[in-house]
């Protein structure tokens, strides 16, 4: 099973709200990643967790939360987000922190009113 | 500042050409190239990598070409298909403190015309 399973796949939100984003995979990989993408762009990366700690933060703004409750799933809580962080989310893992091929989900597409 | 730079932004290509995608890098310190295809609404999927001591590989229809001194690598595809039809992106490796990291290309997007 290589397979990265994001939800919900479409997300819309005030700019009030309080939301998370959800990423699970199963296949005992213990790097896990976020990105964010926006129209016609490369993804970006947001956080990195290695073996359940966050090990890279790409200066992202503190209204994005990550967490990582556990080997399998990757959070990204959202509060007061702008209009221009409306974009893909994309969640990825690799086999470990040390090991490039990482496996990304359908990501989320999340829309700031 | 680019890390990795692509071309073709835009490519339309007819059923059964080659696609050719070419990127190049600056940074020496990369140490792994891979190609991503995504197609709309989807995530990207790793298509095909190689790494710096090898100039050439091969997965069914899709090579990579890696030019080492001249820093540069390209994807083709040979008979493509309009299935093929998707955004098409480069990437190069490289190690920190943390995790391995991975700069994208700006992307291609690839037409196949039946």
């Amino acid at each position: 099973d290589t397979e990265v399973t994001q939800t919900p796949k479409h997300l819309v939100m005030g700019m009030t709200n309080k939301k998370s984003l959800k990423c699970e995979q199963h296949m005992g990989h213990r790097a896990m990643y976020w990105y964010k993408q926006k129209a016609k762009k490369p993804p970006e990366l947001m956080f990195v967790y290695s073996y359940e700690k966050l090990s890279i933060n790409e200066s992202v703004p503190s209204r994005f939360s990550p967490e990582c409750p556990n080997s399998s799933l990757l959070n990204l809580h959202l509060h007061a987000l702008q209009p221009e962080d409306s974009a893909l989310y994309l969640c990825a893992s690799s086999q470990d922190p040390v090991n490039y091929e990482q496996y990304f989900g359908p990501g989320t597409r999340l829309t700031v009113t | 500042q680019q890390q990795v730079k692509q071309s073709p932004q835009s490519l339309i290509v007819q059923k059964g050409g080659i696609s050719i995608i070419n990127c190049a890098y600056e940074n020496t310190a990369f140490d792994y190239f891979p190609w991503y295809q995504q197609f709309p609404g989807k995530g990207p999927a790793l298509l095909i990598a190689i790494r710096p001591d090898v100039s050439e590989k091969k997965e069914g229809r899709f090579t990579i070409s890696f030019n080492k001194s001249a820093k540069q690598f390209s994807l083709h595809i040979m008979d493509s298909q309009p299935g093929d039809s998707a955004t098409y992106f480069c990437a190069a490796g490289y190690r920190q403190t943390g995790a391995n990291n991975l700069f994208f290309g700006t992307g291609t997007r690839l037409t196949v015309i039946p």
